[in-house]
């Protein structure tokens, strides 16, 4: 069964604009992770924050968790048309990264 | 630095037949899980193993099962086939050392049930 939701579904923007997406989860967790998924291929990592994070940076990602809401939210600054894709949020609630993923949000960057 | 490789790409059976996929975790890795992506959804979580150990199980039926290798390659069988499995069987591996280690995934074995 799905941990939780990603919001929104689907988002559609251009190049050089931001793009945020939302996760909510149902659980207590050892940490969260984001992932990206180009159409039929298999999953990247692109970043995990521990339940005593809340705020992590990569590169042009921004992840947040508010462990007293259950949420999280992935922000991708400067999107390019590369960044289509697929994005999960996954919980780990073990800490054995057995993930429970959510059904994921479809980013479309247009050039 | 191979990654994860998983075969075959793509099956094709029919209900009531048995598949087995294989994977190839990324050298030194010693934990491979297997989830099941149906069209549409995120992968759920179906077997961890962990030097050969099973370590997580998810929510499914009998009909699925797993081993790992002492090479830490693993094999997911499949048995009486049904239509509801049609999905992207994918294979991840992790170094298996401390807390929450990112989880690395292969492209994939799509199946296809008719």
């Amino acid at each position: 069964s799905q941990q939780g939701e990603e919001d929104p579904q689907a988002l559609s923007i251009q190049e050089g604009e931001n793009a945020t997406m939302n996760c909510s989860y149902k659980t207590s967790i050892n940490n969260l992770q984001w992932y990206r998924q180009n159409s039929g291929r298999g999953l990247v990592h692109l970043i995990l924050i521990r339940s005593n994070e809340r705020e992590k940076h990569s590169g042009r990602l921004r992840v947040t968790l508010d462990t007293s809401k259950k949420s999280s939210s992935l922000l991708i600054t400067a999107s390019r048309a590369a960044d289509t894709a697929s994005y999960f949020c996954a919980t780990d609630a073990t800490g054995y990264s057995t993930l429970t993923f959510g059904k994921g949000t479809m980013l479309l960057v247009s050039p | 630095d191979a990654g994860v490789t998983q075969s075959p790409t793509h099956l094709i059976k029919t209900r009531g037949q048995q598949v087995t996929l294989r994977c190839s975790p990324i050298s030194g890795h010693k934990s491979v899980s297997w989830y099941q992506q149906v069209l549409g959804q995120g992968p759920q979580f179906i077997f961890q193993y962990y030097e050969k150990e099973e370590r997580g199980r998810g929510n499914f039926p009998d009909r699925f099962s797993a081993r790992q290798f002492p090479n830490y390659s693993s094999e997911l069988n499949v048995n009486a086939l049904l239509l509801g499995d049609s999905a992207l069987y994918l294979c991840a591996s992790s170094s298996g050392t401390g807390v929450g280690q990112p989880q690395h995934f292969g492209d994939g074995t799509r199946l296809s049930i008719l």
